[in-house]
């Protein structure tokens, strides 16, 4: 079972400022997924890597920009956050009969 | 547009009874998949069940897929406390494994 990990769990930064979320797997999985959550909503994909140096653009328009440079590490970064960015971001790796997804970072921008 | 939706958006029912969810979807599918989030944490994978698959059981948990109606169930039996979250259907379409979440339901088990 893969392992998954987000850091920060919650992070509060304020308008104009460059944030970077952490994801990290362990298992060596070459499908990685952004997810963006509102409370109480579904689930709107953002990003998604099929491996290293690939990444492209989900269902959903999104500000951020990703990068894959080592297959363990699947980082979201937005260069100048807004309120519009609170929200939750959800990362995922996908094995065979499903997605494992990390905890999430919960997002608010002031 | 939302590929899944999914009813009831919330339910409450009490310790021992069965739960019933429902899911419909749009487009044909390769399989569709069942999730359950704690406290809006992350997802935990619960069943999946493919296209030529009718019925799946896990547990307490049974799937059905009506793949002609473009619908899909997930009955919790013998319902605990412990099950009380919100409950996601995702379809996969086969495009490069991209899962399309619905609408949610929350289930609420009291004691």
């Amino acid at each position: 079972e893969a392992d998954i990990y987000q850091t920060p769990r919650y992070l509060v930064i304020g308008t104009g400022k460059k944030i970077t979320l952490e994801c990290s797997q362990t298992m060596g999985h070459d499908k990685m997924y952004w997810y963006q959550q509102d409370p109480g909503m579904e689930l709107h994909l953002i990003h998604y890597s099929y491996g290293v140096n690939s990444t492209e653009k989900g269902d959903l328009s999104s500000e951020s920009t990703v990068s894959r440079i080592r297959t363990e590490h699947f980082p979201l970064t937005l260069e100048s956050a807004r309120p519009s960015h609170t929200s939750q971001y959800l990362c995922a790796t996908m094995l065979s009969e499903g997605y494992t997804f990390g905890s999430g970072t919960r997002l608010t921008v002031v | 547009s939302q590929q899944g939706e999914e009813d009831p958006q919330a339910l409450s029912i009490q310790e021992g009874e069965n739960a019933t969810m429902n899911c419909s979807y749009k487009t044909s599918i390769n399989n569709l998949q069942w999730y359950r989030q704690n406290s809006g944490r992350g997802l935990v994978h619960l069943i999946l069940i493919r296209s030529n698959e009718r019925e799946k059981h896990s547990g307490r948990l049974r799937v059905t897929l009506d793949t002609s109606k473009k619908s899909s169930s997930l009955l919790i039996t013998a319902s605990r406390a412990a099950d009380t979250a919100s409950y996601f259907c995702a379809t996969d379409t086969g495009t490069a494994s991209k899962l399309t979440f619905g609408t949610g339901t929350r289930l609420q088990v009291t004691l």
